[in-house]
């Protein structure tokens, strides 16, 4: 059980386009979900955390209008990198919390490996 | 200063050795201490969590937190070319988890 599907796990895209990036729980309800970004031999960066129905948090630094996360359902967020440049590039990792974890237990997705030309 | 901060590693060790990894965390008050492997490109699994002090054994995997020197470890015996991974030690604290920057291991057969 606890099963975290992201979709795509591979993109590839021209600058100044959106890209939109899946979060699922396939088998357990996901009340908060964690996106994280991770740079080649660094650790995982928390970029946002979203409570199903709510406004995501988002930490220092990162640019909400350009990062757009949705979290309408209990097993499903969504994250929206917005006319995305070659800095965005970068491998992003979502996890989710919910009614099979302990609180300060989480389940990660795959991650998504986005390449920005 | 970083909450956690983890040895970078790469460690490279020949298979049947002993592994020590190890973190050294900022706040004495942390109380939730994990440990995930991540594989290449994928997303961590979570390993151990351990809660204050003491250790905790699961297998060929122990952890350890040292909350006098605020110093977290996972030894793993027996180490094996599967455990090949990288290793990210990782604190809660108040709804968020903080990590280290990852051990890259590698398990020679």
């Amino acid at each position: 059980g606890a099963v975290v599907s992201q979709h795509p796990s591979r993109v590839i895209c021209k600058s100044g386009t959106s890209v939109k990036i899946e979060c699922r729980s396939l088998d357990f309800q996901a009340t908060t979900m964690f996106w994280y970004r991770q740079f080649p031999k660094k650790s995982l960066m928390l970029m946002a955390t979203s409570n199903e129905g709510s406004k995501a948090t988002y930490e220092q630094g990162v640019e909400k209008d350009k990062f757009l996360i949705n979290h309408a359902s209990l097993t499903l967020s969504t994250l929206t990198v917005t006319s995305a440049h070659p800095e965005d590039s970068s491998f992003y990792i979502c996890s989710a919390r919910g009614s099979v974890s302990s609180y300060n237990e989480q389940f990660f997705g795959p991650g998504t490996r986005l390449t920005v030309l | 200063q970083k909450e956690v901060e983890q040895d970078p590693g790469p460690l490279s060790v020949p298979e049947g050795a002993i592994v020590s990894l190890n973190c050294t965390y900022s706040n004495s008050a942390f109380q939730y201490f994990m440990w995930y492997r991540q594989y290449s490109r994928k997303g961590p699994e979570l390993l151990m969590y351990t809660y204050s002090s003491g250790n905790k054994e699961d297998g060929r995997f122990t952890a350890q937190v040292d909350k006098s020197s605020k110093y977290i470890s996972l030894f793993i015996r027996d180490s094996q070319p599967s455990d090949s991974a990288t290793y990210l030690c990782a604190i809660y604290n108040f709804n968020k988890f903080y990590f280290g920057s990852g051990t890259k291991l590698n398990v020679k057969p």
